[in-house]
Order: C-alpha cells, then structure tokens, then sequence
C-alpha cells in the first residue's frame, strides 16, 4: 500500500542554518503531497502542497519539489527562526475511494536561539 | 472563525469504562475523520465520514465507533477503552471537492489506566 518515510528526529539548528528534511513516499499512480506541521499543543496545519511533478509548494519561507523520479519531497527553507521549532509532517493524499491523507512518522524540528 | 472543535482535550480514564470524545465543524464541510497520533507511528486514520449517515473504517477501528447524524458532528466512541488506545486523537474535517484541505482541531490527549 501507500506509505511515506520522514528523516527520524529531532532535528536540532541554530536560527538562520538551512533547513533540510527529508520525505519519500511509495505510491501507485501520482499521488498530491503535503507537508504539516504541528506547533506545541495545536492540531496540524497545511504547510505546502504539491499536487503533480515538478510542481513546488511554498509558504512562509518552505519549499518543497515534487521528484517523481526519486519518488521524494524534501522540505528545505534557507534561513530557520526559533518560531519554526515544531513537528513537520509529510503525507500523501491516497488514490484510493477513502482519500485519505497517509502521514509519515514526523520530524521534530528544535531551532535554538 | 473556521475551526474544528473537539472536547475534552485531555483525558484521564480507567479500562473499560465507556467514553466519548466530541468533534464538531462550523465550515459545513462534507467529510471528516478521526486520526490517532503515536510516536513514530505518525497519524493513523481510525473512521472517516463522507457525509450525513455514511461512516466507513480507515485503518485503525479496532476498538472504536462513530456516528454522523448531523453535518457539523462527528464523535468519536470507545466502548470500553484499554491501554493501548492511550493516544493523541485528532479529528479532521474538509469539502468533498477539496481534497488537499483538510483542517484539524487541536486534539485530545487520551489515557487508559
């Protein structure tokens, strides 16, 4: 079935050191895929999106690009902020009749100051 | 505001005895899910609902039911709770036609003694 692999965590940064974390998924057909986040004691909240090949999603300095070809998604950002300590989420919108989203395991970022 | 609600957002509770966590959405959205959160596990949907009176099981319902008899509502049954469904529960909601968003509460921490 449908699966997602996330880097294993934490991740720990000094604030403005780039930002790479890595996601893989195995799907049949062409999935759309996302990343979440979820700050302390919230529910997730949509980061990016990309919903065909090539395509990059960006919001709030993220970027990620959809590689069909090595099957990845990997979230980058240039400079971190102490406000981005939080656990990222890559997930995949299934093809199936439930459309559900499948969740890689997430990867807790710490950014210190 | 748009939001999904859920109450209690932490519980404490012994084996066996009945609970129910609510999840309630004010954006009159057609489908909603419930996810249980586990480290290193990621989210797991439990039940999804694509409308009024439609349930089906995700992958995790072992132990769980739902109903949906109104729009807004969609909560979450453990008849008799065990340990292992000590978790992170997140209920989800989005348009039928919007399948990338989908929106989150904030979550109920759950405990099974």
């Amino acid at each position: 079935g449908d699966s997602v692999t996330q880097m294993e965590g934490p991740v720990t940064l000094s604030e403005e050191a780039f930002l790479t974390i890595n996601c893989t998924y195995t799907a049949t057909g062409y999935p759309s895929l996302f990343w979440y986040v979820q700050y302390p004691g919230e529910g997730l909240q949509l980061l990016l999106k990309a919903t065909k090949a090539d395509d990059k999603g960006s919001n709030k300095g993220f970027e990620a690009t959809y590689r069909k070809e090595t099957t990845s998604f990997h979230l980058e950002k240039g400079s971190v902020q102490v406000s981005d300590s939080a656990v990222y989420f890559c997930a995949l919108l299934s093809g199936d009749s439930s459309y559900k989203l499948i969740f890689g395991s997430g990867t807790r970022l710490l950014v210190r100051p | 505001e748009a939001q999904v609600t859920q109450n209690p957002r932490y519980l404490i509770t012994v084996t066996g005895k009945k609970l129910t966590v609510t999840c309630s959405q004010n954006m009159n959205h057609e489908y909603m899910s419930w996810y249980r959160q586990d480290p290193g596990l990621g989210l797991r949907q439990i039940y999804y609902s694509m409308n009024v009176e439609v349930t089906d099981k995700g992958d995790v319902p072992e132990g769980y039911k739902v109903s949906r008899k109104e729009k807004r509502n969609f909560p979450l049954i453990l008849e008799s709770p065990s340990p292992n469904q000590t978790s992170l529960y997140f209920c989800a909601s989005r348009r039928r036609d919007r399948l990338a968003e989908q929106y989150f509460g904030p979550g109920t921490r759950l405990t099974v003694t």
